[in-house]
């Protein structure tokens, strides 16, 4: 069974500081997908960023940027320089790849909310 | 915005009512998902329909149901409500992953309230 766990239920940070959200996860399937989602006070839930299982490239767009380890199982996000705007839930997610059509279904972490302060 | 709409946006209701929630997925996805959020329970799966097909369940009760229309548009019932079905309930689609995308584009929610 997939399972990720976001063990940081909470973090507050002063604004202009660097966060890293933590992001562990556990699956049997060798070729899977990750997901980090935003989720705003507005409570929309906002795509930020997939990985395929077979790239281990870490990625950067703009303040954020994601570190991927399979040795670790972990698909960390972090966030340079952080704004109040970036106060949020945020939701590390996992998917299996399937050889049939239609997608797959999610499997979410509890998520950590961030909360930026001035 | 995802693209992903949903209606209504709120829902209050009381005890052993039935409701019906609808969502249109962005256009050219053909897998519609639907998600349960609750303080308790976290984002759960639901279910997942691909071109008026159900393809996926999760932890969805015998109470609810959904179904996906030839126009893929997606409707989720749910009957004999209680307390508990209190949630904030997402839409979500996708395209075909063997075009090599897979991430979920989800909908504002629709929060219902049962009374």
């Amino acid at each position: 069974a997939q399972k990720v766990t976001q063990a940081q239920t909470e973090i507050s940070v002063v604004e202009k500081e660097d966060v890293t959200l933590d992001c562990v996860y556990e699956t049997r399937d060798t070729t899977y997908y990750l997901f980090w989602y935003k989720q705003p006070p507005s409570g929309e839930l906002v795509f930020l960023i997939r990985r395929n299982s077979f790239d281990e490239q870490n990625e950067i767009s703009g303040r954020y940027s994601w570190n991927f380890q399979k040795s670790t199982s972990s698909f960390n996000f972090t966030i340079t320089a952080s704004q109040v705007v970036d106060s949020a839930v945020y939701f590390c997610a996992l998917s299996e790849r399937k050889v049939t059509g239609g997608g797959n279904k999610l499997t979410f972490g509890t998520g950590t909310q961030l909360k930026v302060e001035l | 915005d995802s693209g992903v709409t949903q209606t209504p946006k709120h829902l209050i209701t009381a005890t052993g009512q039935r409701v019906t929630l609808r969502c249109s997925p962005r256009s050219g996805d053909l897998s519609v998902y639907w998600y349960q959020q609750s303080l308790d329970q976290g984002l759960q799966f639901l279910i997942q329909y691909y071109n008026g097909e159900e393809r996926a369940k999760g932890n969805i009760l015998e109470r609810f149901s959904a179904q996906q229309f030839p126009d893929l548009h997606s409707e989720l019932n749910l009957s004999s409500l209680e307390l508990g079905d209190s949630a904030l309930y997402f839409c979500a689609s996708s395209a075909l992953p063997g075009q090599g995308r897979n991430e979920q584009f989800f909908g504002p929610g629709t929060r219902l309230t049962v009374l």
